[in-house]
């Protein structure tokens, strides 16, 4: 079965650094795009960038450009997003998901709470 | 950027009862669209791909249809369990954008 679970919940202070991880299973890792999407409290996903594993290849969502760094780690199946500086703004809930043109299969979801 | 418009933003459904969502897209981008159902607490789920294409375990109550800029979502008698928020995607091109949404709710 297709799998991808992702690290736990996270409470950081504005300008702390953060990576969280999507732990890949059931298929081969470098043969598919795996995207990061961002959801607000009440508001639609928004992308943020996706990366292939098998040659790291990363494309971002201009309003993501420099703001995150998407990775992968092809010796353990796992994907990362990570922030070095998170602001109150980032306090949301992070996907990270398959794609095969459209997505299909997310994981679990991992909450980020950004608070002085 | 593909702007993803989706209406009603609610739909208020009696159960047993037929619902249509539809979702316009800002410029053409032929099927390369997709439905997700999400549920509270949960992930986001694929219902369609490719406008058409009932993704797996997904009943046939639900069907789809559209092409270029307006696409529609059709459930036709609604169960329990479809009271979700449903949104609308294309990946016609990057960056791919999500509709806002629309909200079935028990009537």
């Amino acid at each position: 079965d297709v799998r991808l679970v992702q690290s736990g919940a996270e409470v950081k202070k504005p300008g702390e650094s953060l990576r969280i991880a999507c732990k890949t299973s059931g298929f081969t890792f470098t043969t598919y795009w795996i995207g990061w999407v961002r959801q607000l409290p009440g508001k639609g996903p928004e992308w943020m960038g996706r990366i292939y594993p098998d040659d790291s290849d990363t494309k971002y969502t201009p309003s993501f450009q420099g703001q995150v760094t998407i990775s992968a780690d092809k010796s353990i199946n796992t994907a990362y997003l990570q922030w070095t500086s998170l602001q109150a703004s980032d306090t949301a809930l992070y996907y990270c998901v398959r794609l095969v043109n459209w997505v299909d299969f997310w994981g679990q979801g991992t909450p980020v709470i950004v608070s002085a | 950027e593909i702007v993803m418009t989706q209406s009603p933003a609610t739909l208020s459904v009696s159960p047993g009862e037929r619902a249509t969502l539809s979702c316009r897209a800002s410029e053409n981008i032929d099927t390369n669209f997709a439905w997700y159902q999400q549920k509270p607490g949960q992930a986001p789920r694929l219902l369609f791909y490719s406008a058409v294409s009932r993704a797996t375990s997904i009943p046939a109550r639900f069907s789809a249809s559209g092409s270029g800029t307006e696409f529609t979502l059709i459930i036709s008698s609604l169960q329990s369990e479809d009271f979700a928020v449903y949104y609308c995607q294309q990946y016609n091109e990057w960056p791919q954008t999500f509709g806002q949404g629309t909200k079935v709710e028990i009537k």
